[in-house]
């Protein structure tokens, strides 16, 4: 099984700030099969990014994706006010189970 | 517009057994995995298993082999899960997610549904 470790627990900044999360896989993710989601209160996960990378439609350009193997960043550029949530990276792209990191936290400073 | 709209909230014994639903539409139904994640209360994301609905080969998590069943009826474009035995630490919000193979991304998911076990 694939152990996603996420970093920091809780990221806090103020509107506009840049943020960088990170996701560290306990072994290399196959193809990048890497994908980052963004949970708020009471609601289901939003789809951000996939293939480490590639953005999901309709998710603004300040969000972006990078890394590879074992190593995974998500940035956003400049925070706007609805940014402020829990976001997960997940692996999909090996055998069962597939896996979802503990989550980062971006709150308002 | 694709839309999974999941049934409502069930309060369960220990021991007792839930089957949660999830209906989908907006697009062909047999096309796309549909798979069940758990979310208990201020934790991750938790998979639980996928079905492919055009043929229904299904696939769990190891650690809910034989307690937990999921189905689909093509009639209704309706997945299923089912969990048995359950215990407290089932308590959680469970939720239904598509993707496009059993190897990709969930790119919809189901509002979720909250499960309580509590004697």
């Amino acid at each position: 099984e694939i152990v996603l470790t996420q970093s920091p627990g809780t990221l806090s900044l103020s509107p506009g700030e840049r943020a960088t999360l990170s996701c560290r896989a306990s072994q290399s993710v196959s193809s990048s099969y890497l994908a980052w989601y963004q949970q708020k209160p009471g609601q289901a996960p939003r789809l951000l990014i996939y293939g480490a990378s590639s953005r999901a439609t309709g998710i603004p350009d300040r969000f972006s994706g990078s890394g590879s193997e074992t190593d995974f960043t998500l940035t956003i550029s400049r925070l706007e006010p609805e940014d402020f949530a829990v976001y997960y990276c997940q692996q999909y792209g090996s055998s069962p189970p597939l896996t979802f990191g503990g989550g980062t936290k971006v709150e308002i400073k | 517009q694709v839309q999974l709209v999941q049934s409502g909230a069930e309060v369960k014994k220990p021991g007792a057994s839930v089957k949660v639903s999830c209906k989908a539409s907006g697009y062909t139904f047999a096309s796309y995995a549909i798979h069940w994640v758990r979310q208990a209360p201020g934790q991750s994301l938790e998979w639980m298993g996928w079905i492919i609905p055009g043929n229904g080969d299904t696939k769990y998590s190891q650690k809910f082999q034989g307690r937990v069943t999921i189905t689909r009826d093509t009639s209704a474009s309706t997945a299923y899960m089912d969990l048995s035995s359950l215990r407290s630490e089932d308590t959680a919000v469970y939720f239904c997610a598509r993707s496009y193979t059993t190897s990709s991304e969930f790119d919809y998911w189901g509002q979720g549904s909250l499960v309580t076990v509590s004697s």
